[in-house]
């Protein structure tokens, strides 16, 4: 799996979209960006991946730069709720099936 | 659809004892994988399971197992417990793996050891 480099935390202001990065640059053509977050006291959750083209769901929205070396994860209006340790993982579907979450950042939303 | 069920949440064991943990699936997911989470070293990939059979392991001692029954549910077993084990044990399922489904946390069974 490629390695991801985060920032160890940010801010954000609560109502504000939250911009958070991910860097991948070593990635392989065939290696899915995923992003997971984790709420203190709880497991992590699943959030979204992509491949190449951008993704939205319900929770937020993924860009993954054309060279695919990087991608936001945005969440469009950040609450507090918000407020967890983000994981940006980068894997290839398929063969070992063991995922491996790196230290991740920490979001702080503000009111 | 009920999520995935951790059980006991809290556990307080004493060195040299063994403990057993037990996770139920999301209802339809083959695949549970265990990760062990302390403040030091984050999120660590223990095993995963698909269809009762381990196809990976991380690099615990063997003094950790688990065991995957036929209807998906998972123990996993930590002998001779140490002071170090004490931490967060999370499990997760997904429908064919965690790297071709996403993953569904359940929120943890809290070891102490003393």
């Amino acid at each position: 799996d490629a390695k991801t480099t985060q920032p160890t935390s940010m801010d954000c202001a609560e109502g504000r979209a939250a911009n958070l990065p991910c860097n991948h640059s070593t990635i392989s053509g065939n290696e899915y960006v995923y992003w997971y977050r984790q709420i203190h006291s709880q497991g992590p959750q699943y959030i979204i991946h992509g491949l190449k083209n951008n993704e939205t769901n319900e929770m937020a929205s993924l860009i993954i730069t054309e060279d695919r070396k990087s991608s936001t994860l945005i969440l469009p209006h950040a609450t507090l709720r918000d407020t967890a340790v983000y994981y940006c993982i980068a894997s290839a579907q398929g063969g070992s099936e063991k995922l491996v979450f790196g230290k991740g950042m920490k979001l702080t939303v503000n009111p | 659809k009920a999520g995935v069920t951790q059980t006991p949440r809290y556990l307080i064991k004493t060195r040299g004892q063994q403990v057993t943990l037990s996770c139920s699936p999301i209802s339809g997911h083959r695949s549970v994988s265990w990760y062990q989470q302390t403040p030091g070293q984050g999120l660590q990939f223990l095993f995963e399971y698909f269809s009762e059979t381990q196809r990976n392991k991380g690099n615990f001692p063997g003094r950790f197992s688990g065991r995957q029954f036929s209807n998906s549910r998972s123990e996993m077993n930590v002998s001779t417990l140490e002071l170090g084990d004490s931490a967060l044990y999370l499990c997760a399922s997904s429908l064919q793996g965690p790297k071709s489904s996403p993953l569904h946390f359940g929120n943890g069974t809290r070891l102490t050891v003393t």
